[in-house]
């Protein structure tokens, strides 16, 4: 069974970076049949895509917040990364990582997602 | 950027009623539309991909239809277990989208 686990500090400080990272197990990072995304969800809000990568490196961002992403991919350890720089309070959200199936490109596997507060 | 509009944003039915949701995107994105159930404090669950594609595991009560830029998702029979949040998501050209999604309560 696929299984998708966040991991990366719970608290950051404004102006400062967001690293997550995704340690995906039960599967190979590496299939052609696959994406691998960020979402996010402030709390009591809806979802916001952040981002996807492909396993060959492919990165494809939300517009609202290209300036500030940068998504990774480390097959050797079958994981990928979040990078979010110049966080704001605007930021504080629960962070998922997710696979993306390359055809109709649905969310199917979800990680149980991480809160990162950004505050000082 | 392609928008989604999803309406209500709450509703509140009986068990047993028909619940249907609906989604607009800004622009034609053909059949590119996948809904989820999100519950409290949980990750969010894939029920229907390309519009109409009920995932492998999800019960029938859950339907989508539509295409170019509307499109509609329903509950068949209500169900107390299907307290929930329902949000739908589109992809056009690799970049994707959430709708604002839709809080189903029991009356």
């Amino acid at each position: 069974q696929l299984q998708l686990q966040e991991s990366g500090p719970g608290l950051v400080k404004p102006s400062e970076t967001l690293s997550l990272t995704c340690t995906v197990s039960g599967g190979s990072i590496s299939s052609s049949s696959y994406y691998w995304g960020w979402i996010r969800q402030p709390p009591g809000k809806g979802l916001e895509w952040i981002g996807s990568i492909y396993y060959s490196g492919s990165t494809y961002y939300n517009p609202s917040l290209k300036s500030r992403v940068t998504i990774s991919v480390d097959t050797s350890k079958n994981q990928f990364s979040l990078k979010l720089s110049s966080v704001t309070a605007a930021d504080t959200a629960v962070y998922y990582c997710a696979r993306i199936r390359a055809t109709a490109m649905p969310f199917d596997y979800w990680g149980q997602g991480t809160l990162v507060t950004v505050s000082s | 950027d392609i928008q989604m509009t999803q309406s209500p944003s709450s509703l509140s039915a009986s068990v047993g009623d028909r619940v249907t949701i609906t989604c607009q995107a800004s622009q034609d994105i053909s059949n590119y539309l996948n809904w989820y159930q999100q519950k409290p404090g949980k990750a969010p669950k894939l029920l229907i991909y390309d519009a109409s594609n009920l995932e492998t595991g999800v019960p029938s009560r859950f339907s989508g239809s539509g295409s170019g830029t509307d499109f509609t998702f329903t509950i068949s029979s209500l169900q107390p277990e299907d307290i929930a949040t329902y949000y739908c998501q589109q992809y056009d050209n690799l970049e994707l989208t959430f709708g604002g999604g839709t809080k189903v309560e029991i009356k």
